[in-house]
C-alpha cells in the first residue's frame, strides 16, 4: 500500500494523559500536513512541514501539541496532558513539491475520557 | 477572510438525479479548489481540483464549475449513484495549507 498511513487508527485515553501519532507518507512526498476534524465539520489545519522543516503552525496548535518530522519522513504528533476537547480525528496529508495534490492518511480517532 | 462557505449543509436526491454543492471564498490569492470525498470513519479522498485559469472541469460524472469573478465554485455530480452517498468538502489552497469548508451530506436515495 502506498498511501498515507497512520497509526493508530484508534485511541482511547484519560484526561491528563499523553497521546503520540504516527504518520507515515507517500513515499518521495516531501510536504506534510497534520489536519483535526471534529464531528460533522470540515479538517482545520495544524501544521505543515516541508521536509524536516516545520514551516506553519496554526493558532489550534496550543503548548500542550508539539509535531516533528525527524530527517523529513514519517511524523509525529504528541498531544500532552490531553482534555476532552481534544477528541477529534487527527488526520495526515502530504504532497510532493511544485505538485499542489495532497493525499490523507485514515485518520486517527482520539477519544478522551 | 480565510474562510470557504459552502451549501447546503445536506442533500437527498434520487438515483439518477444532479447532486450540486456550492462553495464561496473570499481570498483572491487561492489558486487551487480541491473537492474531497468522505466516507464515515475514512480520511477525505480528493475526488477532482480545478485552478482559476479553467471554468469548468469534467472527469467521469463529476464536474467542477469555476466562476473566478464572483469566487465561487460548484462540484456537479451527474447520475447520482447510492455509492455516492458520502460528505463532501470543497477547500482552497494558495501554496500552503488547505482551508476547508464545512462539508455537505448527500445522500442518494435508491
Amino acid at each position: 500500500d502506498t498511501g498515507v498511513s497512520q497509526d493508530p487508527r484508534h485511541k482511547i485515553t484519560k484526561r491528563g494523559q499523553n497521546v503520540t501519532f504516527r504518520c507515515d507518507p507517500i513515499s518521495e512526498h516531501n510536504r506534510l500536513y497534520w489536519y483535526r476534524q471534529t464531528l460533522g465539520q470540515g479538517p482545520e489545519f495544524l501544521t505543515y512541514f516541508q521536509n524536516e522543516a516545520q514551516l506553519e503552525k496554526s493558532r489550534l496548535l496550543s503548548d500542550r501539541f508539539s509535531a516533528e518530522r525527524p530527517k523529513g519522513s514519517f511524523s509525529t504528533l504528541e498531544i500532552q496532558r490531553t482534555e476532552q476537547g481534544d477528541s477529534a480525528m487527527y488526520l495526515c496529508a502530504s504532497s510532493r513539491t511544485g505538485y499542489t495534490e495532497a493525499f490523507f492518511g485514515q485518520g486517527t480517532r482520539l477519544t478522551v475520557v | 477572510q480565510q474562510q470557504v462557505k459552502q451549501s447546503p449543509q445536506s442533500l437527498i436526491v434520487q438515483k439518477g438525479g444532479i447532486s450540486i454543492i456550492n462553495c464561496a471564498y473570499e481570498n483572491t490569492a487561492f489558486d487551487y479548489f480541491p473537492w474531497y470525498q468522505q466516507f464515515p470513519g475514512k480520511g477525505p479522498a480528493l475526488l477532482i481540483a480545478i485552478r482559476p485559469d479553467v471554468s469548468e472541469k469534467k472527469e467521469g460524472r463529476f464536474t467542477i464549475s469555476f466562476n473566478k469573478s464572483a469566487k465561487q465554485f460548484s462540484l456537479h455530480i451527474m447520475d447520482s449513484q447510492p455509492g455516492d452517498s458520502a460528505t463532501y468538502f470543497c477547500a482552497a489552497n494558495m501554496g500552503q495549507n488547505f482551508v476547508f469548508g464545512p462539508g455537505t451530506r448527500l445522500s442518494v436515495l435508491p
